[in-house]
């Protein structure tokens, strides 16, 4: 069965850095996500992406939050200057269409020290 | 009213016994309901969803139950198994985009 793949797993970063979290949509979607998941909270939406342009976006995804489809099969989530605060689960997904089923990656555990 | 209310935090079933888990919203806009099931270490995994059109939906042993005048919304396990065991996260989305807002999820154990 196609599935959402996201890298790193595990990503440790110097707070202040720039970091870039990588995910590889299912091949035939067409829109794209990410959410994050603070550790024992719910998770959050961050921005969803569409014919290569942010289509909804959430009061957590900042100027510090860019998103970008570099080629035909990467989506990237980067953060500009990382705080303490952005230590959390990052999830990618994907879906067919507009309000279609998502379908979620295993996630990037970001760490900020 | 974007919030999405699950209860309860967690939940303790015996093997073969039948799971309940509750969530609430206000925004009459949401019209997209799906129910997502979380292994540690894993993304969640979309388990069954419903539409308002419906009150009910039944997939195997996962059954969801929609009151639209109530605005509530519930995921019933039958015959719960141990490999049921998992976080749940109910969720919905509003008819003008696809953001989805997640209840705060439920610990389920299912013991044999």
């Amino acid at each position: 069965e196609p599935e959402v793949t996201q890298t790193p797993s595990h990503q440790v970063t110097q707070m202040g850095q720039e970091v870039i979290l990588r995910c590889v949509p299912i091949s035939n979607h067409l829109y794209f996500y990410w959410y994050r998941q603070i550790l024992g909270q719910k998770v959050e939406f961050l921005v969803s992406f569409y014919n290569n342009e942010i289509s909804e976006k959430s009061e957590i995804f900042d100027d510090q939050f860019s998103v970008e489809r570099p080629d035909g099969s990467n989506f990237t989530l980067k953060i500009r200057s990382t705080k303490l605060e952005d230590s959390a689960m990052y999830f990618c997904a994907s879906s067919e269409g507009q309000r279609q089923p998502q379908h979620f990656g295993d996630g990037t555990r970001l760490s900020i020290l | 009213q974007q919030q999405v209310k699950q209860s309860p935090q967690s939940l303790i079933v015996q093997k073969g016994g039948i799971s309940i888990i509750n969530c609430a919203y206000e925004n009459t806009a949401f019209d997209y309901f799906p129910w997502y099931q979380q292994f540690p270490g894993k993304g969640p995994a979309l388990l069954i969803a419903i539409r308002p059109d419906v009150s009910e939906k039944k997939e195997g042993r996962f059954t969801i139950s929609f009151n639209k005048s109530a605005k509530q919304f519930s995921l019933h396990i039958m015959d719960s198994q141990p490999g049921d065991s998992a976080t749940y996260f109910c969720a919905a989305s509003n008819n003008a985009g696809n953001m989805l807002t997640f209840g705060g999820g439920t610990r389920l154990m299912v013991k044999p």
